[in-house]
């Protein structure tokens, strides 16, 4: 299965601030996922990353809290914008292949706000 | 629409002990249901997964779930637990479109193994 690179894997930001986490595959993916992990809370999926076109979003959140890039099959980011504390969350981006059910996950980017 | 409950946040046992993870699902079409486990510090790892084939998985680890259709259930057994084994464990359920942008997680079980 595919192997997944995040960076930052934690950060601490201040409020008002934005942050940009990178996920880098090691092989072409047809899909590629981002999903938050609220502190004592299970995994919300924010958006699907489509290559070369706009990011679709799931309901409750929005392209300008979180834009995100595709530019090719192996890369994708996701800036969280204008940090509050409710942002402290662990972000994770995923992939997986079209008819596959199986997701393969990063390690986390483990977010705190102050 | 499609939901699911792990039963229990929190669950303890002794090392050699039997482990058991519980989760319920609610689908209105028949699912597709996974474990996953996450180590602290690390992301999500698939311990197995039911499609469909066999009602008792096999998984990683020494793992295996039974899909009961009846009880709507999919709970995740180990016969002895090990110190390696304490993580956080989540129950996900997608439908049989197979769209993982579809699957949803249950809010996880903690796992906690004593000496």
């Amino acid at each position: 299965s595919a192997v997944i690179s995040q960076k930052p894997s934690r950060d601490i930001c201040q409020r008002g601030t934005s942050l940009t986490i990178q996920c880098q595959v090691d092989s072409q993916v047809t899909m590629m996922f981002w999903y938050r992990q609220q502190p004592g809370q299970s995994l919300t999926l924010i958006a699907t990353a489509n290559q070369g076109s706009e990011a679709t979003y799931e309901s409750g959140f929005v392209i300008d809290k979180f834009p995100i890039s595709r530019p090719n099959l192996t890369f994708s980011t996701l800036t969280v914008s204008n940090m509050s504390p409710e942002d402290s969350s662990i972000y994770l981006c995923s992939v997986t292949n079209t008819g596959a059910n199986v997701l393969t996950f990063g390690a986390g980017s483990r977010l705190t706000v102050l | 629409a499609q939901s699911v409950t792990q039963l229990g946040s929190h669950v303890s046992v002794s090392e050699g002990a039997l482990v058991l993870l519980r989760c319920n699902y609610s689908s209105s079409v028949p699912p597709y249901l996974f474990w996953y486990v996450q180590y602290p510090n690390q992301g999500l790892q698939l311990l197995l997964k039911y499609t469909s084939a066999a009602t008792l998985v096999k998984g990683i680890n020494g793992f295996e779930a039974e899909f009961k259709k009846s009880e709507t259930s999919f709970h995740l057994t180990k016969p002895s637990a090990h110190m390696s084994d304490a993580a956080e464990y989540f129950c996900a359920v997608s439908d049989r479109k197979g769209s993982a942008r579809q699957l949803t997680f249950g809010s996880g079980t903690q796992l906690t193994v004593l000496p």
